[in-house]
């Protein structure tokens, strides 16, 4: 099945500061969905991206699908963005739409 | 808020017993999916019904169950339950069963078994 890579794995860094997370898949897909798992461990729609490049607030997402990527981008980090951070991709197959997660990046914002 | 609800919020509970998980997808969604998220495992899927009848099963155990209902809210049934259940379980719902779909999560179902 398809494989869905995360880096890095941990980020630990000062409020303010900028950072960029990316998720590396094995194979072609028709859609991307970034989520933000937070300390209470509820999973938060960031963006849905089959590609190019979406915005909302500080975060930006960028998704270039013929080289197999995404990249969210976090600008001004602020202790509220500490947790969690996933790519999942569906598999479609005849109607089967499972999505599989990447492992994540776990940010941590000091203040 | 997601518009996907989930009930209970926590569940503890002793090993061998049944429990079960509710889930509310969101308004005009017919296709339900349950995901199981443990320390070892990550967030995997389980199953997916779509409008009463299911659709896609993956590392689901035989003692797990789930179904959809005519009024489209589902309901994932733990039965025997074992240490290794204790996890989180998310509902998730999206529009149609086919096509690309984003999917909204709910807030989760943290079950500890003792």
């Amino acid at each position: 099945g398809i494989q869905v890579e995360q880096s890095p794995p941990d980020l630990i860094l000062q409020e303010g500061a900028n950072s960029t997370l990316r998720c590396n898949f094995s194979d072609s897909v028709n859609n991307l969905q970034w989520f933000h798992q937070n300390p209470w461990g509820q999973l938060i729609n960031l963006f849905y991206i089959p590609s190019g490049t979406k915005q909302n607030g500080r975060l930006s997402a960028t998704t270039v699908a013929t080289e197999r990527y995404s990249l969210l981008y976090i600008s001004s980090s602020q202790t509220t963005d500490s947790g969690v951070y996933f790519c999942a991709v569906p598999i479609s197959n005849f109607g089967n739409e499972k999505l599989t997660f990447g492992t994540g990046t776990r940010l941590t914002i000091i203040p | 808020d997601s518009g996907v609800t989930q009930t209970p919020k926590h569940l503890i509970t002793a090993t061998g017993q049944r429990v079960t998980l509710r889930c509310s997808p969101r308004s005009g969604d017919l296709s339900v999916y349950w995901y199981q998220q443990s320390l070892d495992q990550g967030l995997q899927f389980l199953i997916q019904y779509y409008n009463g009848e299911e659709r896609a099963k993956g590392n689901i155990l035989e003692r797990f169950s789930a179904q959809q209902f005519p009024d489209l809210h589902s309901e994932l049934n733990l039965s025997s339950l074992e240490l290794g259940d204790s996890a989180l379980y998310f509902c998730a719902s999206s529009v149609l069963g086919q096509g690309n779909y984003e999917q909204y999560f709910g807030p989760g179902t943290r079950l500890t078994v003792t």
